[in-house]
């Protein structure tokens, strides 16, 4: 079975641009979190959505949004991009979400550098 | 406030050798923690977890310890092999919450 996959793996924008993320989620997993993780730091909590809901939210500003699909895919919209936005941005998926010992699978990332 | 620390940026252990990394936290509300480990260009792979009503939880090489009193739990891994060399995140959370608090890693280097 395939893992999470995240589209695109990099990624070059310049400041003020808009930039999309997307991804896929293990099959049968109905939940995504998206991280981020800046050079140095431990991946830090954007959004966790399930069965398309938003349930819940980092502490992060209003440029970035995200949405989850039917299908269960998700993607992580961020506006007005700033140099501070280049990072690793990871996407983990679950059975469900916030359920008892529930494991996060990740995956590759997309790496985003903003000029 | 980092609620999950990591306090030794990197480690280097020999060959065959035993590999003890560490991980702190402060809310007691945590009742999950696992362990990933990343390579350079990867997304963290997900190691092994322990769920706060046990201590100790074994997987082959790696075993993790739970100290609930202490709030610290390692991870030892025996024997120690290349392959090994990556960054380990320590990670936790609550049942019933959605998200994961992670420390900020410990590069472990296993040299020939």
């Amino acid at each position: 079975d395939a893992g999470v996959t995240q589209s695109p793996t990099h990624l070059i924008k310049t400041r003020g641009q808009q930039v999309t993320l997307r991804c896929s989620p293990i099959s049968g997993h109905k939940s995504v979190s998206w991280y981020q993780q800046v050079l140095g730091q431990g991946p830090q909590f954007i959004f966790q959505y399930y069965e398309k809901e938003e349930r819940g939210r980092g502490n992060f500003p209003d440029r970035f949004s995200a949405r989850q699909f039917p299908n269960y895919s998700s993607e992580l919209n961020v506006n007005a991009l700033l140099l501070g936005d280049s990072a690793l941005y990871l996407c983990a998926s679950s059975l469900f979400a916030g359920g008892l010992d529930e494991t996060q699978y990740f995956g590759p990332g997309t790496r985003l550098l903003v000029l | 406030d980092q609620q999950v620390k990591q306090n030794s940026p990197s480690l280097s252990v020999q060959e065959g050798r035993i590999s003890i990394l560490n991980c702190d936290y402060t809310n007691s509300m945590f009742d999950y923690f696992l362990w990933y480990k990343k390579y350079p260009a990867e997304g963290p792979t997900f190691l092994i977890s322990i769920s706060s009503i046990k201590d100790k939880n074994e997987d082959g090489r790696f075993t993790v310890f739970l100290n609930k009193s202490a709030k610290h739990l390692s991870l030892h891994i025996v024997p120690s092999q290349p392959g090994d060399s990556a960054v380990y995140f320590c990670a936790a959370s609550t049942s019933g919450t959605y998200k994961y608090i992670f420390g900020t890693g410990t590069r472990l280097k296993v040299l020939a």
